[in-house]
């Protein structure tokens, strides 16, 4: 199995900042990587596939890039409704999910 | 728009049968392009995915799972069903169903979601 490592697991910060979540894969997954956003209590939101291409509808304020085993999402100018649970997918082989970055307000 | 809806005992006892149907609406399940999947969450946890199926068959399952794991099909009821065996305590979770693309082009991933329901296992 590809394992996934995200980091950090819980990250702090203030409407407005540019945040950095990275997921590293414990071997090459080229770009077969995603992003989801997951609120309290709702079902994960696709953000981003394909380690780069934004999914309809999601704001530009998201992007994402990496490839091999080094990724990251990131976040330009917070906003209120972006604070919540961040997971990375590889979907190289057998899907599996990183464990998760809680984003919360400083 | 696409949506999903699973459906299903909220409580199951240890050692039977879990059993669960998402109903998708506003799309048919017979297209050629999608699997359809199961994903599930433990309560405070990560996701874990189950097993996705093709509407034609040829499901493919987690092997951490694959000895317990039954899906199938309904196209004539736009629906897909998960069956999960001898099920204990650690089976409890937040069950998703999910379209999934699997194009190796475009690169696979979980698009659309149900918005889950809870499952127990409990006596």
């Amino acid at each position: 199995d590809i394992q996934m490592t995200q980091s950090p697991s819980s990250l702090s910060a203030s409407v407005g900042d540019r945040v950095t979540i990275t997921c590293r894969a414990s071997q090459s997954i080229t770009t077969f990587l995603n992003w989801y956003q997951q609120k309290p209590g709702k079902a994960p939101k696709l953000l981003i596939y394909a380690a780069s291409s934004l999914q309809g509808g999601v704001p530009s304020r998201f992007s994402g890039s990496g490839s091999g085993t080094d990724f990251t999402l990131t976040i330009t100018s917070l906003q209120p409704e972006d604070f919540a649970t961040y997971y990375c997918q590889q979907s190289y082989s057998t899907p599996f999910f990183g464990q998760g970055t809680k984003l919360e307000i400083k | 728009q696409l949506q999903l809806q699973e459906s299903g005992p909220g409580l199951v006892k240890p050692s039977e049968t879990l059993s669960l149907t998402c109903t998708v609406s506003g799309g048919s399940i017979s297209s050629s392009s999608y699997y359809w999947g199961w994903i599930r969450q433990p309560p405070g946890k990560g996701l874990e995915w189950i097993g996705s199926m093709h509407n034609s068959g040829s499901p493919y399952y987690n092997p951490s799972l694959k000895s317990r794991i039954t899906m199938s099909v309904d196209t004539s009821k736009n629906q897909f069903s998960l069956k999960l065996s001898s099920v204990t305590a650690a089976d409890t979770a937040v069950y998703y169903c999910a379209r999934h693309i699997i194009s190796t082009v475009t690169k696979p991933r979980f698009d659309y979601w149900g918005q889950g329901t809870l499952v127990t296992v409990s006596s």
